[in-house]
């Protein structure tokens, strides 16, 4: 079974904060992602990598940014965190080159203060 | 930009009747839709997907139609159990590169 882990499940942060939220999955994916879900507005995509060291900008990517240094680990950056920074962050991860089921983390729920 | 919409929004159904959501694209080079589901609390996970060669398909209860002329596909979901309560999400792929542009999600409410 794939296995896609996430930090943390709950994190409060302060406005300004630089905040890290991890991801760690163990099957071997080229692909990962980091969304945010907030209610009404589905999962919107904020960086995806395709492979180590590669990243790319999603449809919201302001505010964030990424890391991807090793092949299971993809790690969320939040700058500066501001109080409409506060939502559900979900990780996942693809088999780049086969199969194009996205496996999930269980989420972390941010609330910036 | 390409989206993906997604109706209703909440879809309240007698336990054992039958569940259809729907779902319209606008990027005419998507060629992959999968339906995830979202249990309260867990993370979403894929229960149905098709592709743009295959024009209907089924899984037991559950079924996804594809209509790449209209540009809209749906998920059926038949003989509604108690199990079947939770938030479901429809998406498209992004051009060719798998990239999955979302719904909004849909609450499916099952009523005993």
């Amino acid at each position: 079974d794939v296995k896609v882990t996430q930090s943390s499940r709950y994190l409060v942060k302060r406005t300004g904060e630089k905040v890290f939220l991890e991801c760690v999955q163990d099957m071997d994916h080229e692909n990962m992602f980091w969304y945010r879900q907030d209610p009404g507005l589905g999962l919107r995509l904020i960086y995806f990598s395709y492979d180590v060291k590669m990243k790319e900008k999603g449809d919201i990517p302001e505010g964030y940014s990424v890391s991807r240094e090793k092949k299971e680990r993809f790690s969320l950056i939040l700058e500066s965190a501001s109080t409409n920074q506060t939502s559900m962050y979900l990780c996942a991860s693809r088999d780049g080159l086969r199969l194009y089921e996205q496996y999930f983390g269980p989420g972390t729920r941010l609330t910036v203060t | 930009g390409e989206n993906v919409e997604q109706h209703p929004s909440t879809l309240s159904v007698q336990e054992g009747d039958s569940a259809v959501i729907k779902c319209t694209y606008s990027d005419s080079a998507s060629n992959y839709f999968p339906w995830y589901k979202q249990e309260l609390g867990k993370r979403p996970q894929l229960i149905i997907d098709i592709r743009s060669n295959v024009g209907e398909k089924k899984d037991q209860r559950i079924a996804v139609t594809l209509n790449k002329t209209a540009k809209h596909f749906s998920l059926h979901i038949t003989e509604t159990q108690p199990e079947d309560s939770a938030v479901y999400f429809c998406a498209a792929s992004k051009g060719s590169n798998y990239q999955l542009i979302w719904g909004a999600g849909t609450k499916l409410i099952i009523k005993p």
